[in-house]
């Protein structure tokens, strides 16, 4: 079946922009996460979503950074005021009920502020 | 808080040579311990993973033993293939972290013929 599917692939914006990042997680996924990937570096937390609420949203580096699923599927990750250091690859995951240590991650979306 | 080291890379070997990358972890809890795998141009696939002390974890050849007592969960293949060139993340998730996966820094594996 089709997997965790991530758009847009890539995102140029200028420094003070706003972004908004998709993920559209598997079928039946009731779990997504966020992920931040620096160059060189392994993927860091941002949120996790059991449904439509934010469970976790203790990797959120401040308050420029918000994430939402309204209807508990699609989720968009928005970076307001956005700054060269936001710049990175953003990773989403899901993961069925009962069993979120094992996530199916998407190809990302690669963020360059100019 | 939780933290995941492992061995900086890269590392080049020459097909059907044998293959270690260290990993070791801090965690307050009882974390799972997972290996993860991004070849070029690809997003993050799972590729082992054990959930308690002295657990094993294979697939395609890989393997790697969930160790307590040295806080460690090191990744071998006895022949690699140039196939497996690729990232290998090392990763854990804790009981009281909703399963979040805390990732080492990454190793570099390059194989050659």
């Amino acid at each position: 079946g089709a997997g965790v599917s991530q758009t847009p692939s890539n995102k140029v914006t200028e420094k003070g922009k706003y972004v908004e990042l998709r993920c559209d997680p598997i079928s039946g996924h009731t779990a997504l996460y966020w992920y931040r990937q620096s160059l060189g570096q392994g993927p860091e937390f941002l949120i996790y979503f059991q449904g439509t609420g934010a469970a976790d949203d203790s990797g959120l580096p401040n308050d420029r950074f918000f994430a939402v699923r309204p209807e508990g599927s699609v989720s968009t990750l928005k970076i307001q005021r956005t700054e060269r250091g936001d710049s990175a690859v953003y990773l989403c995951a899901s993961s069925i009920p009962g069993h979120t240590d094992t996530q199916y991650f998407g190809p990302g979306t690669r963020l360059t502020v100019l | 808080g939780d933290s995941v080291t492992q061995m900086e890379g890269p590392v080049t070997l020459s097909e059907e040579a044998f293959l270690t990358i260290n990993c070791t972890y801090t965690a307050t809890g009882y974390p799972s311990l997972f290996w993860y795998v991004q070849y070029p141009g690809e997003g993050l696939q799972l590729l082992l993973k054990a959930t308690k002390a002295d657990d094993k974890g294979s697939n395609k050849g890989f393997e790697a033993t969930y160790r307590k007592e040295t806080t460690s969960f090191h990744l071998e293949k006895g022949s690699v293939q140039v196939s497996d060139s690729a990232v290998y993340f090392c990763a854990l998730s804790d009981t009281g972290t909703a399963s979040k996966l805390t990732f080492g820094t990454g190793t570099r594996l390059q194989v050659t013929l």
